[in-house]
């Protein structure tokens, strides 16, 4: 069975693009989270999407969005790029949400800022 | 509150045993996660645990948990050049039934010769 997916592996953008990065989540998985990475903030939640729908949001300011569409793949957005945007971009997948489930990580998207 | 706190660096000799600690403080029901990243890849599932269980076994992999002191441990026996890499712990607690993980700031394992 194929692992998660995330496209494109690596990003360069400069200060105030707009950048969309894609996840494809195990095949059966429903549930979809990112997560930032940064050497100074290590892992931090982004938001979580369920069945199309976003179940939960970290404290990030209103440029990142997200969505997921009906075949479980996910998308997110950051609008007006900053320099601090500059991370590893993760994605996870699992079968459900709430119960015993296993979340299985993507290798991530760098997206270097500049 | 939500916080996971790890010791940042452990090195120890090839074949020896490692023992990676982790604290949590969320009170209610949660599964407790250990992930295994190496340099420039993603986050790699080892194990995890649910908060009322002691222990998990799994190959040279063992889980302690005790849940009074909220105290994490991943055990890796006869360790190996291979198992150099950073290792997270992650707390995804049950209220609100979402899959959001918290996580520690990852403990650096060294293993030389």
């Amino acid at each position: 069975k194929a692992g998660v997916t995330q496209t494109p592996r690596y990003l360069i953008k400069t200060r105030g693009q707009q950048v969309t990065l894609s996840c494809s989540p195990i095949s059966g998985h429903r549930s979809v989270s990112w997560y930032q990475q940064t050497p100074g903030q290590g892992l931090q939640f982004l938001f979580e999407y369920f069945s199309e729908t976003q179940r939960n949001k970290g404290n990030f300011p209103g440029r990142f969005s997200g969505r997921q569409f009906s075949n479980s793949r996910s998308e997110m957005n950051v609008s007006t790029l900053e320099l601090g945007d500059s991370a590893l971009y993760l994605c996870a997948s699992s079968r459900g949400q709430g119960g015993p489930y296993e979340q299985y990580f993507g290798p991530g998207t760098r997206l270097t800022v500049t | 509150g939500e916080d996971v706190e790890q010791s940042l660096f452990l090195s120890v000799r090839e074949g020896d045993s490692s023992v990676i600690n982790c604290t949590y403080t969320d009170s209610s029901s949660t599964y407790l996660y250990w992930y295994k990243q190496e340099p420039g890849a993603g986050l790699q599932l080892l194990t995890y645990i649910f908060s009322n269980m002691d222990m998990k076994q799994d190959q040279r992999l063992t889980v302690l948990l005790n849940k009074k002191d909220k105290h994490l441990s991943l055990r890796i026996a006869d360790t190996q050049t291979g198992d150099s890499a950073i290792y997270f712990c992650a707390e995804r607690p049950l209220s609100g039934g979402y899959n959001k993980l918290i996580f520690g700031a990852g403990t650096r394992l060294a293993v030389h010769p």
